[in-house]
């Protein structure tokens, strides 16, 4: 089975911390992404990444940095934490290109950290 | 206007009854439809997808693509309180592995025994 964990289930920062969010998959996984999830916005991807050093931004990636040293893990930085960013955050990983074109490959996700930044 | 358009309910059903779950999208360029589903408390896992226009079935669950209409539906029969959760439709252009997801909002979904 696929495990994707995530280093905390619940975390409380202060405006201006600096926060270490970290996601590992145990499965050889090239893909990983981070998505953060709000009521009524769904999920919004904040960055991925398709190999290990390289990174790409995703749909929000203001005020947030990634970092990926090794393949199975991917940080996801808030370099100055701010309320706004209180909110549900998902690490996801995948295989790379799917076999056959009718074929996908499914992104696996974590439990989630819920980050609340007072 | 969202790309993807989901109702967010909350939707309640009693048991046994069909539910039918939808999405509506912008992009003609999607090609890759997936649903997923989202316990309290956990994350996303995977319960279908479908490659382009059509109707793929697996146990009680039926996904159907409309490409022509933009319009994506899940369909559960005989449902099961073990079904209450969020539901999410998610859709893709490519496969190529590193290809972002575009999620709608979530339908909360509840089974009444």
């Amino acid at each position: 089975d696929v495990k994707v964990t995530q280093s905390s289930r619940y975390l409380v920062k202060r405006t201006g911390e600096k926060v270490f969010l970290e996601c590992v998959q145990d499965m050889d996984h090239e893909n990983m992404f981070w998505y953060r999830q709000d009521p009524g916005l769904g999920l919004r991807l904040i960055y991925f990444s398709y190999d290990v050093k390289m990174k790409e931004k995703g749909d929000i990636p203001e005020g947030y940095s990634v970092s990926r040293e090794k393949k199975e893990r991917f940080s996801l930085i808030l370099e100055s934490a701010s309320t706004n960013q209180t909110s549900m955050y998902l690490c996801a990983s995948s295989r790379g290109l799917a076999p056959v074109q009718s074929s996908y490959n499914e992104q696996f996700f974590g439990p989630g950290t819920r980050l609340t930044v007072l | 206007q969202k790309e993807v358009e989901q109702d967010p309910g909350p939707l309640s059903v009693p048991e046994g009854a069909i539910v039918s779950l939808n999405c509506t999208y912008s992009n003609s360029a999607f090609q890759y439809f997936m649903w997923y589903r989202q316990y309290s408390r956990k994350g996303p896992e995977l319960l279908m997808y479908t490659y382009s226009s059509g109707n793929k079935e697996d146990g009680r669950f039926t996904a159907q693509v409309d490409k022509s209409s933009k319009y994506i539906s899940l369909f559960i029969r005989d449902s099961q309180p073990s079904d209450s959760a969020t539901y999410l439709c998610a859709m893709t252009i490519s496969n190529f592995g590193n290809e972002k997801l575009t999620f709608g909002t979530g339908t909360r979904l509840t089974i009444i025994p």
